[in-house]
């Protein structure tokens, strides 16, 4: 049991470069989440989905797509990335709504330049 | 005003020590309050969720004062293994889908 994985651990990026942040739980959550954490900051969510099937935006959804594949992953997009895209990202998955223990995947640090 | 506030700290304090952190929410209509645990360059989990009666864990004990908008973390008899951010979470009520707010942590520091 794996819990909620996330790749790669590590990115750096140019300006205007795109990628895809890849997220799976094996939990059988229905809800998973993206959050961006920058110092001094808490962490923010990006997207999240309250179900397979369904998309929302957080509070700071502006240069990132999502996508829940399946009810086991959701990935992130970075279109064209930005050097305030910098941060730590973490992905996480719920049993129903966030009134519920979120568990949180490793983590990507990805670095614009 | 930030949703969630907290004292960043560091709070430095020797093993077997009491400690207490506290944080402020705005949304008076708030609803599940929880603690969680960041190590360093680690992901967040979950230390304990945050009653209205009070509630304990082991050495943890978590109070939540909802006339004053606040929940507090008292930590007993330190370990070093207690050294870490503590994130303070709470989630809004909103219509449909809630979201949970994170503070921006209180960071432990246990010595010998």
């Amino acid at each position: 049991n794996a819990g909620v994985t996330q790749t790669p651990k590590f990115q750096v990026l140019k300006t205007g470069q795109s990628m895809t942040l890849q997220c799976a739980q094996d939990m059988n959550h229905n809800s998973m989440y993206w959050y961006r954490q920058d110092p001094g900051m808490g962490l923010r969510l990006i997207y999240y989905s309250a179900s397979e099937g369904t998309t929302d935006k957080g509070e700071v959804p502006n240069g990132y797509n999502v996508s829940r594949l399946n009810k086991r992953e959701f990935s992130l997009r970075l279109e064209s990335a930005a050097p305030s895209q910098t941060s730590v990202y973490f992905c996480a998955s719920s049993a129903q709504g966030p009134s519920y223990e979120q568990y949180f995947g490793p983590g990507t640090r990805l670095t614009v330049t | 005003r930030k949703e969630v506030e907290q004292d960043p700290g560091p709070f430095n304090v020797p093993e077997g020590a009491t400690v207490a952190f506290n944080c402020t929410y705005s949304n008076s209509a708030s609803q599940s309050f929880f603690w969680y645990r960041q190590d360093c360059r680690k992901e967040p989990k979950l230390l304990m969720s945050v009653y209205s009666s009070g509630n304990e864990d082991g050495r943890f004990t978590a109070q939540l004062n909802r006339a004053s908008q606040y929940i507090s973390l008292l930590i007993r008899d330190s370990k070093l293994s207690d050294s870490a951010t503590y994130l303070c979470v709470v989630s809004p009520m909103n219509t449909g889908f809630q979201k949970l707010v994170f503070g921006t942590g209180t960071r432990l520091l246990v010595s010998p």
